[in-house]
């Protein structure tokens, strides 16, 4: 049963143009979601958070949105560059209390930025 | 660099042997957690240790262990190896709930 899906695998786009990442839970008691960027050979990459209780959250290029109604989240980087070329993980946890904060990942997508 | 490290980057064993894997945390994470990443199953959460105390356990087997020590520094253990351990295996820490989880380089195993 996965909890938080990614449903492409890969997404190219031109080198100054925008990237939206998708990601869709079913848990929900997910409160709080996170954006990883993975590197090969290297791990993953905190990159940006969001909590329930909001519906964006901006940091820099990265700008991620929360549909809870939709249960549905996105990462959008703008203007997008060829180093954020790379796998991105969406990840969720449940606030349950006393310091545990398990992640549950997402397969992740492949972003290539072309220049 | 995440400030959170992990030995030994890699390690080729046999099945059936025993391996250790180290994670020290960034300074003052008392937070550990350890991830399983496999080709067709991703990352998926194993177990999570607060200052010493385990807290949760997801997918890990019987065969696999783990302890925080007082210094803070985690130890996987993985015992019985099975052709289907072999993976990547991720530390991660963080200072506080609700603040991101910092990922080490992680260890790649190759069971023979």
């Amino acid at each position: 049963d996965q909890q938080v899906k990614q449903n492409s695998p890969s997404l190219s786009v031109q080198e100054g143009r925008i990237s939206i990442l998708n990601c869709d839970y079913t848990n929900s008691m997910f409160d709080y979601f996170l954006w990883y960027k993975k590197y090969p050979a290297e791990g993953p990459t905190f990159l940006i958070s969001i909590s329930s209780i909001k519906d964006k959250n901006e940091d820099g290029r990265f700008t991620v949105f929360l549909n809870k109604s939709a249960k549905h989240l996105s990462l959008h980087i703008v203007p997008s560059q060829p180093g954020d070329s790379a796998v991105y993980f969406c990840a969720a946890s449940v606030n349950s209390g006393g310091s545990n904060y398990k992640l549950t990942f997402g397969k992740g997508t492949l972003l290539t930025v072309n220049p | 660099d995440s400030g959170v490290t992990q030995t030994p980057k890699h390690l080729i064993t046999a099945t059936g042997q025993r391996v250790t894997l180290r994670c020290s945390p960034r300074s003052g994470d008392l937070s550990v957690y350890w991830y399983q990443q496999s080709l067709d199953q991703g990352l998926q959460f194993l177990i999570h240790y607060y200052n010493g105390e385990e807290r949760a356990k997801g997918n890990i087997l019987e065969r696999f262990s783990a302890q925080q020590f007082p210094d803070l520094h985690s130890e996987l253990n993985l015992s019985s190896l099975e052709l289907g351990d072999s993976a990547l295996y991720f530390c991660a820490s963080s200072v506080a709930p609700g603040s991101g989880q910092y990922f080490g380089p992680g260890t790649r195993l190759l069971v023979l």
